[in-house]
């Protein structure tokens, strides 16, 4: 079946703006993770949605980011006002809830964020 | 928190050779998983393996194996006869257990193949 999409692509924009992420999931995977991949670094954890409820905001750096998913499937991640330290690659990543058995994260290609 | 710690930014490796990325990590949980993913240009982020902590077996996957030392928290990733593919960023991670644990990784490693 089709894997996780993400979209846009690549997306530049100017420092103030907002901008929104969006992310399908790989159908019937309950959860959904969205992490930031800056320049050099490796993965950092954002958020994560069980069905349409966030039980671990945990990773959001500031108020400017918000995420919410809808229907249990397509997720958006918001963020407000952008900064330049925003830029970075932005992944998302779905997994089935298998109870007591390991749930692999599938991930998308990310979108590539540029804030001028 | 958990911490994951890759100490090799770059390496190289001939065709057909051998090549080990090391991985270190910090829990204080005594049972977790590790994993090793790989990042080509594409930036689509593929599982090569995983081991899980309970087991002492270390995790092959055809051409990857893994050495993974619970006591000293190691985790180290060897590929064997080293294919141009190959070529990518490596990232170590670790989750707890639980069925939606979030992945803590490293800042990756990235190997190049050569000729």
């Amino acid at each position: 079946g089709a894997g996780v999409s993400q979209s846009p692509s690549n997306k530049v924009t100017e420092k103030g703006k907002d901008v929104e992420l969006r992310c399908d999931p790989i159908s019937g995977h309950t959860a959904l993770y969205w992490y930031r991949q800056s320049l050099g670094q490796g993965l950092e954890f954002l958020i994560y949605f069980q069905g349409n409820s966030a039980p671990d905001k945990s990773g959001l750096p500031s108020d400017r980011f918000s995420a919410e998913r809808t229907g249990g499937s397509v997720s958006t991640l918001t963020i407000q006002r952008t900064q330049q330290e925003d830029s970075a690659v932005y992944l998302c990543a779905s997994s089935p809830l298998l109870d007591l058995s390991y749930n692999e994260q599938f991930f998308g290609p990310g979108t590539r964020l540029t804030v001028l | 928190a958990q911490t994951v710690t890759q100490s090799q930014p770059e390496m190289s490796v001939q065709e057909a050779e051998t090549v080990t990325l090391s991985c270190t990590y910090d829990t204080s949980e005594s049972d977790y998983y590790l994993f090793w993913y790989k990042q080509p240009p594409s930036r689509q982020m593929i599982l090569v393996i995983r081991q899980e902590a309970y087991k002492q077996q270390n995790a092959t996957e055809n051409r990857f194996s893994v050495n993974f030392q619970k006591a000293a928290k190691s985790f180290s990733l060897k590929i064997s006869d080293s294919q141009l593919g190959d070529a990518a960023m490596y990232f170590c991670a670790y989750r707890a257990t639980g069925t939606a644990s979030k992945l803590t990784f490293g800042t990756g490693t990235r190997l190049q193949v050569t000729l």
